[in-house]
């Protein structure tokens, strides 16, 4: 039973434009949110976090939302460049020191 | 500051033997914790040690077992190799801080034969 869930397990943007990527979740003790970003032969590198107090955090091009009522997050990238090209996985915590439950992540190219 | 180590980055056993990995940390951090990432389950938490004890575990059979040493390092042991085993293992090294301050490793990829 994945209690976290990417739906999409890829996506393709132009250069310059937003990429937005989602995560659905459906433990509802889940109170702190990460995306983490991975490229090939390296390990995931942090990204963005927000915790459920929070509907929004904001870091440079990247904003994660969070709508708690439907259990969904979502990451935009705006403007998306080539090399946001990477695999992107949401991950889910009950508090900032648990155990990390990650979706399978989403594959995003971004095309110049 | 160097990265998160881990070694072998690659390694190829046979069903039934058994494999030890190796994590070194970033220097400072106590807490390490290990994951295994396969195409269909993807990313999953196997356990977290912490000042050399067990402090989170996941839902893995018994043959997955971890230890700490004094200096931080951990190693990871899989016992009984099953095909299902083979996988990505990637370790991660924290402060203690937060889960922001969780930095991986390139991981060790394994494939069982």
């Amino acid at each position: 039973d994945q209690q976290v869930k990417q739906n999409s397990p890829s996506l393709s943007v132009q250069e310059g434009r937003i990429s937005i990527l989602n995560c659905d979740y459906t433990n509802s003790m889940f109170d702190y949110f990460l995306w983490y970003k991975k490229y090939p032969a390296e390990g995931p590198t942090f990204l963005i976090s927000i915790s459920s107090i929070k509907d929004k955090n904001e870091d440079g091009r990247f904003t994660v939302f969070l709508n708690k009522s439907a259990k969904h997050l979502s990451l935009h990238i705006v403007p998306s460049q080539p090399g946001d090209s990477a695999v992107y996985f949401c991950a889910a915590s009950v508090g900032s020191q648990g155990n990390l439950i990650f979706g399978k992540g989403t594959k995003l190219s971004v095309k110049p | 500051k160097a990265g998160v180590t881990q070694t072998p980055r690659y390694l190829i056993k046979t069903r039934g033997q058994q494999v030890t990995l190796s994590c070194s940390p970033i220097s400072g951090h106590r807490s390490v914790s290990w994951y295994q990432q396969t195409p269909g389950q993807g990313l999953q938490f196997l356990f977290e040690y912490f000042s050399e004890t067990q402090r989170n575990k996941g839902n893995f059979p018994g043959r997955f077992s971890g230890r700490q040493f004094s200096n931080s390092r951990s190693e990871m042991n899989v016992s009984t190799l099953e095909l299902g085993d083979s996988a990505l293992y990637l370790c991660a090294s924290s402060s203690g801080q937060g889960l922001e301050t969780q930095y991986f490793g390139p991981g060790t990829r394994l494939l069982v034969l």
